[in-house]
């Protein structure tokens, strides 16, 4: 069964501050995937990474993919408090389903 | 409408007795998704659909749930006698074609049903 993990599972982070969040997932997969979570709220998709080397910015989050590695990163510039949320890596495999990792709760203090 | 929409947005049932949750997906998608978060996780996938086909029913935890699409848009997940490992956010998904069939690559989430076993 294809495993991903992320880390930290929890953050906290000054305003301002710069920080990366971290995917590793355990078999082969194309195609890694980054949603947001708020509390109560559903998941919005922020990245969907297709390739090695991918790299994609929105706004203060860049996403990258290493398929080498099986790592992709979530990069945070200059945080501020609307970043604050529960953040989810996942990838898809040969089969119908998104296997998610467990998350990390970033919460950006001033 | 606008996105997927889940009913009802908070169930709290009776150990033991049947639910019925519901899920609207975005109009003309093909894929449908069930998946089940419990609290502090991240969503495990339950089954799935494309149009009224169950292709893929693999997470499914027990006999208990089931799922159907019967006219490949409305799909409604039933729990029998619940019980209180079933308490979670119950998220539905769709995709607008197959899943991973050529370029279709995302898909769009339902803000969840929160059920509570008591």
């Amino acid at each position: 069964e294809l495993k991903v993990e992320q880390n930290p599972l929890f953050l906290s982070m000054q305003e301002g501050k710069n920080y990366t969040i971290y995917c590793n997932y355990s078999t082969t997969s194309d195609r890694l995937y980054w949603y947001r979570q708020d509390p109560g709220k559903s998941l919005e998709s922020l990245f969907v990474l297709l390739s090695n080397g991918a790299v994609k910015q929105e706004g203060r989050l860049m996403a990258s993919l290493d398929t080498k590695a099986r790592l992709s990163t979530l990069h945070i510039t200059a945080a501020v408090h609307d970043l604050s949320a529960t953040y989810f890596c996942a990838v898809t495999s040969t089969g119908n389903q998104f296997y998610f990792g467990t998350g990390t709760s970033l919460t950006v203090i001033p | 409408g606008a996105g997927v929409s889940q009913s009802p947005r908070y169930k709290v049932a009776k150990r033991g007795q049947d639910v019925a949750l519901r899920c609207d997906p975005i109009s003309g998608h093909v894929s449908l998704f069930w998946y089940q978060q419990a609290l502090g996780q991240g969503p495990e996938f339950l089954t799935y659909f494309q149009n009224e086909a169950q292709l893929d029913k693999s997470g499914l935890p027990s006999d208990r749930f089931f799922a159907e699409r019967p006219e490949g848009s409305v799909s409604t997940l039933k729990i029998q006698r619940t019980q209180q490992e079933d308490s979670a956010v119950y998220l539905c998904a769709s995709s607008l074609d197959a899943w991973l069939v050529g370029l279709n690559t995302e898909a769009f989430f339902g803000q969840g049903t929160r059920l509570t076993v008591v």
